[in-house]
């Protein structure tokens, strides 16, 4: 049910940007992108989402491209402690918010 | 502190017993859902309820019987448990059905 693809795994230097990609291609116009992330043994943390337009909080970044088809997060300054499984979810705008997780990206930060 | 607790944190049992797990919620969120997360650590939605009332019921074996006595509950009752239940359960809860969701940290059944 998934309709996003991340690549499996990545690694990032501690204090450097990690970005990380998530194709989205088949995305309709209504659907949001999700970031979620899952830390070992915790319950999954939201992180960011938007709809067309890029995005900015306290956590992170999420850029859309212009068609909707990608997306990539950003951590600016990655630290030990976000190393944990990231998910890219995309949901319709309706009335039963159904996040459909995929197998998402294992970011490991390394000192 | 904790904004969505469940109880218990880890569970085993033999298979065919009954076990409920509870989950309570802080934040006054009017939508609350239950996962399972098998142990390929696909994460799948069971069921959601939105004000007491069940919005989505994702093909689960009517062994699995969510039950919320209020909005800040949502209990999750397991009849004659299987081999294949065995996983983690989250829940989660959201201000209404678009919001992002804030989910518990799971409670790990063990089926031996």
């Amino acid at each position: 049910d998934a309709k996003t693809t991340q690549p499996p795994s990545m690694d990032c230097a501690e204090g450097r940007a990690a970005n990380l990609p998530c194709n989205h291609s088949t995305i309709s116009g209504n659907e949001y992108v999700y970031w979620y992330r899952q830390i070992h043994s915790q319950g999954p943390q939201y992180i960011i989402h938007g709809l067309k337009n890029n995005e900015t909080n306290e956590m992170a970044s999420l850029i859309i491209t212009e068609d909707r088809k990608s997306s990539t997060l950003i951590l600016p300054h990655a630290t030990l402690r976000d190393t944990a499984v990231y998910y890219c979810i995309v949901r319709v705008a309706d009335n039963f918010n159904k996040f459909y997780f995929g197998s998402g990206t294992k970011l490991n930060v390394k000192p | 502190d904790t904004a969505v607790s469940q109880t218990p944190k880890y569970l085993v049992t033999q298979m065919g017993n009954d076990k409920s797990i509870k989950c309570e919620q802080n934040l006054g969120h009017d939508t609350m859902y239950w996962y399972k997360q098998d142990s390929k650590k696909f994460l799948k939605i069971m069921f959601s309820y939105n004000n007491k009332e069940l919005i989505i019921n994702e093909t689960v074996p009517n062994r699995f019987s969510p039950k919320s006595p209020d909005k800040a509950h949502l209990n999750l009752h397991i009849n004659s448990l299987e081999l294949g239940d065995s996983a983690v359960y989250f829940c989660a809860s959201s201000q209404d059905s678009h919001q992002p969701q804030h989910f518990g940290d799971g409670t790990r059944l063990s089926i031996l």
